[in-house]
């Protein structure tokens, strides 16, 4: 099955760039990467998801290697408010699943 | 505004009682999801269904049922059956399903706890 490897915590200095790693090296080749967010006993929140080139939006970038087998999410001026779990997802292979790890917890410190 | 509600964000229940949880979406998704989360875990797929009238199970279906009987709802019920059902729910939407690379849509969860 699709998986994926998130480090357990971080921590990132308010006002500085969040860079969240994840490995999905197997990933197959019509797959996107999902990133979620979830603030205790909230639902997740969508942030970005992307299939081989970086993107962009308002709430933060993603960049995939171009083997596709890792991504980065990146909060460019991290805030207090943006200290919750992030989960790096991607689709069980011709289903409808995503699959969700247990993800990163970023804590951002003033 | 559009979104999903689930109600209630608490609910108790005694032991060998049926329960259902209520998920409506207004976002005319025609995908839509169940999950749910453990303390310190992350989501588990229960049910989901891609078109009116039709879902499929999940990674962790036993003791429990959904109906798609409309666009916009997918009640899950927890049956006696379910030997752990104290958790936190998560209804989600997406517009055409995941696999065509449209994301989920979450909404704010309901608490079970079950005594």
């Amino acid at each position: 099955d699709a998986k994926t490897t998130q480090p357990p915590s971080m921590d990132c200095a308010e006002g500085r760039a969040a860079n969240l790693p994840c490995n999905h090296s197997t990933i197959s080749g019509n797959e996107y990467v999902y990133w979620y967010r979830q603030i205790h006993s909230q639902g997740p929140q969508y942030i970005i998801h992307g299939l081989k080139n970086n993107e962009t939006n308002e709430m933060a970038s993603l960049i995939i290697t171009e083997d596709r087998k890792s991504s980065t999410l990146i909060l460019p001026h991290a805030t207090l408010r943006d200290t919750a779990v992030y989960y790096c997802i991607v689709r069980v292979y011709n289903t409808d699943k995503l699959i969700f790890g247990t993800g990163t917890r970023l804590q951002v410190f003033p | 505004d559009g979104g999903i509600t689930q109600s209630p964000k608490y609910l108790f229940r005694k032991e060998g009682q049926n329960v259902t949880l209520s998920c409506e979406q207004n976002l005319n998704h025609d995908a839509m999801y169940w999950y749910r989360q453990d303390p310190g875990q992350g989501l588990r797929l229960i049910y989901y269904s891609q078109i009116v009238n039709d879902f499929q199970k999940g990674d962790i279906a036993e003791g429990y049922s959904v109906s798609r009987e409309k666009k916009e709802s997918f009640p899950l019920t927890v049956t006696s059956a379910q030997k752990n059902p104290t958790a936190f729910y998560l209804c989600a939407s997406s517009i055409d399903g995941v696999g065509q690379g449209s994301p989920l849509h979450f909404g704010n969860g309901t608490r079970l706890t079950v005594t």
